[in-house]
């Protein structure tokens, strides 16, 4: 699976959008781009995925680059509820020989302010 | 609700004693996980299942076993061949080739003194 790359922290005013980079420049074209956040000493939530297309849900938007190398997740109204570790991991869902092996690396540490 | 559960949420051992951490889901997943995860770090893969009765290896097995006799449960015994048990371990599950990610429970943190 490619690696990633992210800060290690960056701090957001509430009520403001979080922009949270993704490098993974060593991408292949059929490797998704998940996002999973993880609240202090609670297991990952799922944020979001995509392949190519920009995607947004209740929660997060997910914009790829044309390329694919690099992605950023944007939180667009932060509140102090979104403080947390959030990870970016790029995987081949269908492999068989991958299912157990989303690597997650050490993520962005998001701080919300008031 | 359908989900994960992990029990107990804190668990204290003495050194040289084998421990096992509890993983149940009734989502109808096929595939479970175990992950442990160190202060400041990420997730690292200890072993998997994709259906019953068959697990492989993950990243850091050694010191570790597991069982998956039931579709619902994947216990994870740390034996005494873990050289630096304390950590916080985390079950997941997920669906078949998903696309969708993993659900994950809310974590055991076992400490060894």
């Amino acid at each position: 699976d490619a690696k990633t790359t992210q800060p290690p922290s960056m701090d957001c005013a509430e009520g403001r959008a979080a922009n949270l980079p993704c490098n993974h420049s060593t991408i292949s074209g059929n490797e998704y781009v998940y996002w999973y956040r993880q609240i202090h000493s609670q297991g990952p939530q799922y944020i979001i995925h995509g392949l190519k297309n920009n995607e947004t849900n209740e929660m997060a938007s997910l914009i790829i680059t044309e390329d694919r190398k690099s992605s950023t997740l944007i939180l667009p109204h932060a509140t102090l509820r979104d403080t947390a570790v959030y990870y970016c991991i790029v995987r081949v869902p269908e492999r068989t020989d991958s299912w157990g092996k989303f690597q997650f690396g050490a993520g962005t540490q998001v701080v919300v302010t008031p | 609700d359908g989900g994960i559960t992990q029990s107990p949420k804190y668990l204290f051992r003495k050194e040289g004693q084998n421990v096992t951490l509890s993983c149940e889901q009734n989502l109808n997943h096929d595939a479970m996980y175990w992950y442990r995860q160190d202060p400041g770090q990420g997730l690292r893969l200890i072993y998997y299942s994709q259906i019953v009765n068959d697990f492989q290896k993950g990243d850091i097995a050694e010191g570790y076993s597991v069982s998956r006799e039931k579709k619902e449960s994947f216990p994870l015994t740390v034996t005494s061949a873990q050289k630096n048990p304390t950590a916080f371990y985390l079950c997941a599950s997920s669906i078949r080739g998903p696309v969708n990610g993993y659900t994950f429970g809310s974590g055991t943190r076992l400490t060894v003194v």
